[in-house]
């Protein structure tokens, strides 16, 4: 069954350091891929998408992710951890049946530690 | 201001009464989308709709139902026949992507749903 994963529930960095959050996605087809960013108690903003265009995608806040399609993966990237980069971030996947669908992952949960 | 609005961003119900959770946007988006989201998990699909007047089961739909009358309104009705229903509520809307058939989806805040 198509799916998505995301390494690691929970991750902490410093201020300043390196973000990494992991994707893993199944697709028997070209898929598309989001990354969504969620705050406590609101609903989910979008950061960044895959479309089969550049493989390297920038999004907003100085995020940015890489499809690697050797490896499934899609995994999203910032240089320098801010304080208001703690949150809670989703990737997605297009169905493979229907692009009018995505299927989520279970979310990481990003800490940033002054 | 375009957008969605969900209300209320909060709500209370006894166990067995049947509760509606309004959507609305001003996106002029033909789809719709309702998930739920539990803590620690991601968002499951309940129900969507791709136009006025048509909408499919998403994989929990049992317990659930909708309408879609307006292009701008998706309201969902959480019935009693719900075992589980406290949980958070996102509707979202979707325009297909200019690069593709998918569907970029924007989401709307939230309700959060408690039942006693």
């Amino acid at each position: 069954a198509q799916s998505v994963t995301q390494l690691g529930s929970h991750v902490s960095v410093s201020e300043g350091a390196l973000v990494l959050l992991r994707c893993n996605y199944s697709s028997s087809v070209p898929p598309y891929l989001f990354w969504y960013v969620q705050y406590p108690n609101q609903g989910l903003q979008l950061l960044l998408k895959y479309t089969s265009a550049a493989t390297l995608v920038k999004g907003i806040n100085g995020f940015e992710a890489e499809f690697k399609k050797s490896e499934t993966s899609f995994h999203l990237t910032k240089p320098s951890a801010h304080m208001s980069d703690a949150a809670e971030y989703f990737c997605a996947v297009s169905e493979e049946t229907s692009y009018d669908k995505v299927i989520f992952g279970p979310g990481t949960s990003l800490s940033v530690i002054p | 201001d375009g957008g969605i609005t969900q209300s209320p961003k909060y709500l209370f119900r006894k166990e067995g009464q049947n509760v509606t959770l309004s959507c609305e946007q001003n996106l002029n988006h033909d789809a719709m989308y309702w998930y739920r989201q539990d803590p620690g998990q991601g968002l499951r699909l309940i129900y969507y709709s791709q136009i006025v007047n048509d909408f499919q089961k998403g994989d929990i739909a049992e317990g659930y139902s909708v309408s879609r009358e307006k292009k701008e309104s998706f309201p969902l009705t959480v019935t009693s026949a719900q075992k589980n229903p406290t949980a958070f509520y996102l509707c979202a809307s979707g325009m297909p992507l200019l690069a593709g058939p998918v569907n970029e989806q924007f989401f709307g805040p939230g309700t959060r749903l408690t039942v006693l």
